[in-house]
Formats: C-alpha cells, structure tokens, sequence
C-alpha cells in the first residue's frame, strides 16, 4: 500500500525555524495538506493544496514542494506551536487518503 | 459555523461491532463528502473512509471488509459500523468533513472536524 514519510520528530527552539519533510511517490502529482494535533483538541488544517494558508492560520506557517518531497515550514516558532503535525495526501490514482506518521515538534 | 457532533458506545469487547454516529449543524449536509478518520493511543491517523452526498462510499482497502459508512440526508447524520473489532481498533475515532474549493470542487483536504469518540476495545 501507499506510504508517505516523516520524521518522528523535530526540535527548535524559540524563535527559530521548524521545517518537517513528508516523501511519497505521489506527493508531485496529488496535493498534500498538513495538520497540527494538540492532545484532547481535533486537528487543524495548517496548509491547504501544498502551500495555501487557511484563513486564521498565523503567516508563520508555510509550505513547499518540490518533486516527491513536500515540506511545512513554521518560521519564528512559538510555544504553542508545539504540537503533532501529519501530512495527508492521496495516492496517485486518487483514491484512498493515506496520512504520515506525524511528526512532533519539541519547542525547547 | 458547522459544528460536527459525535457520539456511540465507547467501550467494547473483542469482535463487538463499534458503531458511532456524527452530527453536522449549521451548515450543508448535502454538498459534502464525510469521512471517519481514527487515531490509535501513541499513533498517527489513519483514515477509514467516506460517504460522499450521494450516498457512494470509498474505504481504507485494509479495512474494507469489515468497515461501512452511510449517510442520512433527512437527519443530517453520518454514521459508521465496524465489525469483529480487537484491541487494534481502540483508538480516537473523528468525523471530517472533505473540503470543497472555490469552485465547489471537492478536495482530499478536511476542514472541519468532529471533537473524536474515544473507544477502548477490551475483553
């Protein structure tokens, strides 16, 4: 079946930039989109289409994508941006959603 | 504001069929696709599948012999039913709705949530 990958975690401190990957064969023909998850609250879309910002989503927050590796960038990192984040995207045919694993971001 | 509410039995026991149900308020039931999606503890998400507004389904092909999802537009209501759970079904189990774009095209994104169910499966 269809996998996408991501790395178990990030760290940065204050201030910094966080950038989390997501690979997948198909990730340079279907849309990604990327959520954060905070314990106890349901996930919130923070990237729509590989690189559209949702409305209230803070401008920090941004992607990219380049062949088969599609990236979410959170630049001047704050504190409650520490969260889980997944990426989620469809396989080539379009037919079944597949997620990452999630990646935690640690704000140190 | 559309405000999905959930609800069903949050605990079971091995090879029970889990049946949750999801309410969509204060907007359109019937211009979306519905999608249960589910967190297993200390693991990622993993979709489950979807009942689109004309009632076709598509699921998670390692889940689809046990899995199925159907809407009722008269109550504005999704709801899903797996059968012979194990231990390897307990998990956080959120509705989702699949977003459409400007054009009214439906996308793979999901933009509004339910809260999640939480089941346990246990003997």
């Amino acid at each position: 079946s269809y996998e996408v990958t991501q790395p178990p975690s990030v760290s940065v401190s204050p201030g910094q930039t966080a950038r989390i990957t997501c690979s997948g064969d198909a990730l340079s023909k279907q849309y990604t989109y990327w959520y954060q998850l905070k314990p106890g609250q349901a996930p919130v879309m923070v990237i729509y289409k590989d690189s559209e910002r949702p409305s209230g989503i803070p401008e920090r927050f941004s992607g990219s994508s380049s062949g088969t590796t599609v990236a979410l960038t959170i630049s001047g990192v704050q504190a409650e941006d520490e969260a889980d984040y997944y990426c989620q995207s469809v396989d080539s045919g379009g037919s079944y959603v597949v997620f990452g694993g999630g990646t935690k971001l640690t704000v140190l | 504001q559309v405000q999905l509410h959930q609800w069903g039995a949050g605990l079971l026991k091995p090879w029970e069929t889990l049946s949750l149900t999801c309410a969509v308020y204060g907007g359109s039931f019937n211009e979306y696709s519905w999608n249960w999606i589910r967190q297993p503890p200390g693991k990622g998400l993993e979709w489950i599948g979807e009942v689109s507004h004309s009632g076709s389904t598509n699921y998670n092909p390692t889940l689809k012999s046990r899995v199925t999802i159907s809407g009722d537009t008269s109550s504005n209501q999704i709801s899903l039913k797996l059968t012979s759970v194990t231990a390897a079904d307990t998990a956080l189990y959120f509705c989702a709705r699949r977003k459409r774009d400007h054009y009214g095209t439906s996308t793979w994104a999901f933009d509004i949530w339910g809260p999640g169910t939480m089941v346990n499966v246990s003997s």
